[in-house]
């Protein structure tokens, strides 16, 4: 089972500023997700990501999958408090789901 | 369509108890997942069913956790007897599996806590 590292491991911003987390790996994925946990509550799939260098955009979040499949990266324009939750990488195996280890976003009105 | 169902979503227990957690998954699903989070350990798969079936139970932590899925629409993850480093949240979550994305759809959560 490959660690994924997510970096930074806690990011407080005001509303309206710009940021970007970061997962890496040193294998190569398969796939990879990105999930967003609110605060008592389950992850829920954000996306997926397949193909190196694919980028996928969800309204303000923008996703990129690196070109060599073993990092990504999830950047958010404009945050605003309802972004705020913990944003898990996870790389997608054939029937189970390994989660790295979170960063833990607080947008401040 | 209801989510994945899980009870209770708080248990307070003394060490030494057993702790019966219950996941209802989503209708249809044939892959039952059950996880712990943790601040230090974040989030662990514990063990993993398909068509009922365990297929994966490596990250059960000891002997004290069993889990059973007697059928396609009922789990249960049991921790006999309790400790105080069990405290944690635990979800289940289920999947169809074999879909293009494998998305797995969580429960709210059972929050345990061990004194």
């Amino acid at each position: 089972t490959q660690l994924l590292e997510q970096s930074p491991q806690f990011l407080s911003i005001q509303e309206g500023e710009n940021l970007t987390v970061y997962c890496n790996s040193s294998s190569v994925f398969s796939s990879l997700q990105w999930y967003r946990q609110e605060p008592g509550e389950g992850p829920v799939l954000l996306v997926t990501v397949v193909t190196g260098g694919e980028v996928k955009k969800l309204k303000r979040l923008t996703f990129q999958f690196g070109d060599a499949r073993k990092d990504s990266s999830l950047h958010i324009t404009a945050a605003q408090p309802g972004d705020t939750g913990l944003y898990l990488c996870a790389q997608r195996g054939y029937q189970k789901v390994t989660f790295g280890t979170g960063t833990k976003l607080q947008v401040i009105p | 369509d209801a989510g994945v169902i899980q009870s209770p979503r708080h248990e307070v227990t003394e060490m030494g108890q057993e702790v019966t957690l219950r996941c209802k998954p989503i209708s249809g699903h044939n892959s039952l997942f059950w996880y712990r989070q943790t601040m230090m350990r974040g989030l662990e798969l514990l063990i993993y069913f398909n068509n009922n079936v365990p297929i994966d139970d490596s990250g059960m932590p000891e002997d004290r956790f069993s889990a059973k899925m007697p059928n396609a629409s009922f789990s249960t993850l049991k921790i006999q007897p309790s400790e105080p480093r069990d405290s944690a949240v635990y979800f289940c979550a289920s999947s169809l599996s074999g879909t293009g994305n494998g998305e797995q759809y969580f429960g709210p959560g059972t929050r345990l806590t061990v004194t």
